[in-house]
């Protein structure tokens, strides 16, 4: 079965800075998809970035970027220039390309302090 | 973009109460949606997997007595918490999208939060 881990719990960063989440998943899979969400007070899950397996090149989306490293199982997420709007929980998540069910890490709370 | 729509958005009822939850996707048609509880400052919990027109797949623990989850048409799924007790008080989201293969994502509803008294 696949896992997914996020070994930081908690993580701080000033406003303006640069922050990144690390996330570790296991698969026996080739082909796959991964995806940061981020969880405001809200509770609304919002999709931060995708990133499809067979893909070298790390996805990017204004702000976020993410560092791919398949052989290590590694996918980490860059918050560049980080803003008090990114303050949040976010969920690594992982995807078969089998199926449609989501397998999610345990989460980061990310503080951002003006 | 797509939309998935959670009804309603905050439940509070009395002990004993079943309590009907409704999961609609908006804009696009959804075969599979997904059922998930979230305790504070917890990830996401796959509860079941709801097939339309079919049964809904359960995750090992999950009382389908409990939950009961209908998803009869390709728009709709609900899930009704039977006879809710305050041990079921949690947050429930619902998710639809991302189909096989496809980079699709999934999209999430609002979530309900539900208090049992």
């Amino acid at each position: 079965a696949q896992t997914v881990t996020q070994s930081q719990p908690e993580m701080s960063v000033q406003e303006a800075e640069t922050v990144t989440l690390s996330c570790t998943y296991d698969t026996s899979e080739s082909d796959y998809y991964l995806f940061w969400y981020k969880q405001p007070p809200s509770r609304q899950m919002i999709l931060v970035i995708r990133q499809e397996a067979y893909k070298q090149q790390n996805a990017t989306e204004n702000r976020f970027s993410v560092n791919f490293q398949k052989a290590a199982k590694s996918f980490s997420l860059k918050i560049s220039d980080s803003q008090l709007g990114d303050a949040a929980m976010y969920f690594c998540a992982y995807r078969d390309t089998s199926g449609s069910r989501l397998t999610f890490g345990e989460g980061t709370q990310l503080t951002v302090n003006p | 973009g797509a939309v998935v729509s959670q009804h309603p958005s905050r439940v509070i009822c009395k002990s004993g109460t079943s309590v009907k939850i409704e999961c609609r996707s908006l804009d696009f048609q959804a075969t599979t949606m997904f059922w998930y509880r979230q305790f504070p400052k917890q990830s996401l919990m796959l509860m079941a997997t709801s097939n339309e027109g079919s049964k809904a797949t359960y995750e090992q623990g999950v009382e389908k007595d409990k939950f009961l989850i209908n998803h009869a048409s390709l728009t709709l799924s609900t899930l009704t918490v039977t006879s809710a007790h305050p041990e079921d008080s949690s947050f429930y989201i619902c998710s639809a999208g991302g189909q096989q293969n496809s980079n699709q994502p999934q999209h999430f509803g609002d979530g309900t939060r539900l208090s049992i008294l």
